[in-house]
């Protein structure tokens, strides 16, 4: 399993985008880096997914760089709502285990 | 879509006691995870399953532990007998093969006291 670092946390604040990095210089070239966030008292939730392209969907952008060793989490405009922990995964498409790092806790002041 | 469905939502016994989980996953998920979150911790996998059949349970403390997924839908997740450092959130999660990764349940709190 590729390792993850990312920073323990960060703060933003509401309206201002929230830039979250991840480190993954281990990854194979056959592995996803997927983004899952958990807000207290709930599950993980699905956020965003890409390989070596850029993605946006409408929770967030991904940003992966040219030789796959990190990637950015991009929320455009963060809420209150979107403090939470987050999680970025490597991980093979099809069926395989997501292993959870410690994440970082993101928390949006007003 | 309906999601994944676990109970209870928590749980509070005495050690020793034993204490079971279910989990219903998304209708058509083939793989199904069994997570154990410690407070302050990330999730950690126990045991998945595809469709009745374990593919991974290496991390499944298999003296105590016990889980299965009969037909390949439901699944029931087991200790006997808890112990106090088996407090924690137990997460089910299930995945198709379209990409997406996988989709978590609310969790079961346990508290072993």
């Amino acid at each position: 399993d590729a390792k993850t670092t990312q920073p323990p946390s960060m703060d933003c604040a509401e309206g201002r985008a929230a830039n979250l990095p991840c480190n993954h210089s281990t990854i194979s070239g056959n592995e996803y880096v997927y983004w899952y966030r958990q807000i207290h008292s709930q599950g993980p939730q699905y956020i965003i997914h890409g390989l070596k392209n850029n993605e946006t969907n409408e929770m967030a952008s991904l940003i992966i760089t040219e030789d796959r060793k990190s990637s950015t989490l991009i929320l455009p405009h963060a809420t209150l709502r979107d403090t939470a922990v987050y999680y970025c995964i490597p991980r093979g498409e099809y069926g395989n285990k997501l292993v959870f790092g410690a994440g970082t806790i993101l928390r949006v002041k007003s | 879509e309906a999601g994944v469905a676990q109970s209870p939502r928590y749980k509070i016994i005495e050690k020793r006691q034993s204490v079971a989980f279910w989990c219903n996953p998304i209708s058509g998920h083939a793989t199904l995870y069994w997570y154990q979150q410690i407070l302050g911790q990330g999730p950690k996998l126990l045991i998945q399953f595809q469709n009745n059949g374990v593919v991974d349970d290496s991390q499944l403390p298999k003296d105590r532990f016990s889980a299965e997924r009969l037909k390949g839908v439901d699944s029931t997740l087991k200790i006997q007998p808890a112990k106090l450092e088996d407090s924690a959130v137990y997460l089910c999660a299930s995945s198709s093969f379209r990409g997406r990764g996988a989709f978590f349940g609310q969790g079961t709190r346990l508290t072993v006291v």
